[in-house]
């Protein structure tokens, strides 16, 4: 089974410049999700979306950050324009889907990530 | 917002040393995950917790639930150069399953 593929890998831009980045799930993963990793740091979520619509997006800086999944399959993560503080790790994460098990059981939206792209902003 | 703090952030230690990396927040968690991600990867999930008090093992990994389940800990024995990695734990709150993911620890095992 394929994995969460991402593009591109590393991305270089000169602050005040835009850029994407590409994200194809899991096949059949309905649950999307977009993080930002500043070095050092964990992982923060910046938008999530069930199928073609957004779960939370609450830590987006919608400002300058937009994403969306037109299909429900494909996701584009937007910056426009970049930050010097933008500089990071994006990560892409997929799930069968949303929500907690059945009365508190394991949580059935494990996470798999892909190997993100690296963002640095000059 | 819930808040998970790792400690230590930093551990590096030479091989066959056992270790114990420890993850700790103020809000009660209905599950806790930990993951481990090397460099130019994404983060790899290596267990679940959701019960208060649980311990799970794998292999030379052990993880525990808090009681309260506000705390978690992952104890390594006989590290190996191989475990070399970020270890993050992250919990979930909402209904949803959000993530809320500790800053990692950086852990490095010398040959």
């Amino acid at each position: 089974e394929a994995g969460v593929a991402q593009s591109p890998r590393y991305k270089i831009i000169e602050k005040r410049q835009s850029v994407a980045f590409w994200c194809n799930p899991i096949s059949g993963h309905a649950t999307l999700y977009w993080y930002q990793q500043i070095l050092g740091q964990g992982p923060k979520l910046l938008i999530q979306f069930q199928n073609n619509g957004v779960v939370d997006d609450s830590q987006l800086p919608k400002d300058r950050f937009s994403a969306e999944r037109l299909k429900g399959v494909d996701s584009t993560l937007k910056i426009q324009p970049a930050k010097l503080e933008d500089s990071a790790v994006y990560l892409c994460a997929s799930s069968t889907r949303t929500g907690e098990g059945l009365a508190g059981g394991p949580p059935k939206n494990i996470q798999y990530f892909g190997a993100g792209t690296r963002l640095s902003v000059l | 917002t819930q808040l998970l703090e790792q400690s230590p952030q930093f551990l590096s230690i030479q091989e066959g040393e056992n270790l114990t990396v420890y993850c700790n927040s103020s809000s009660v968690f209905s599950s806790l995950q930990w993951y481990r991600q090397e460099p130019g990867e994404g983060p790899v999930l290596l267990v679940t917790v959701v019960t208060g008090g649980e311990v799970k093992k794998l292999k030379r990994l052990t993880f525990q639930f808090g009681d309260a389940r506000k705390d978690s800990s992952l104890h390594i024995t006989a590290a190996q150069p191989g475990d070399t990695g970020l270890y993050l734990c992250a919990g979930t709150v909402a209904s949803y399953g959000k993530l809320t993911f500790g800053q990692g620890t950086i852990l490095t095992v010398h040959p």
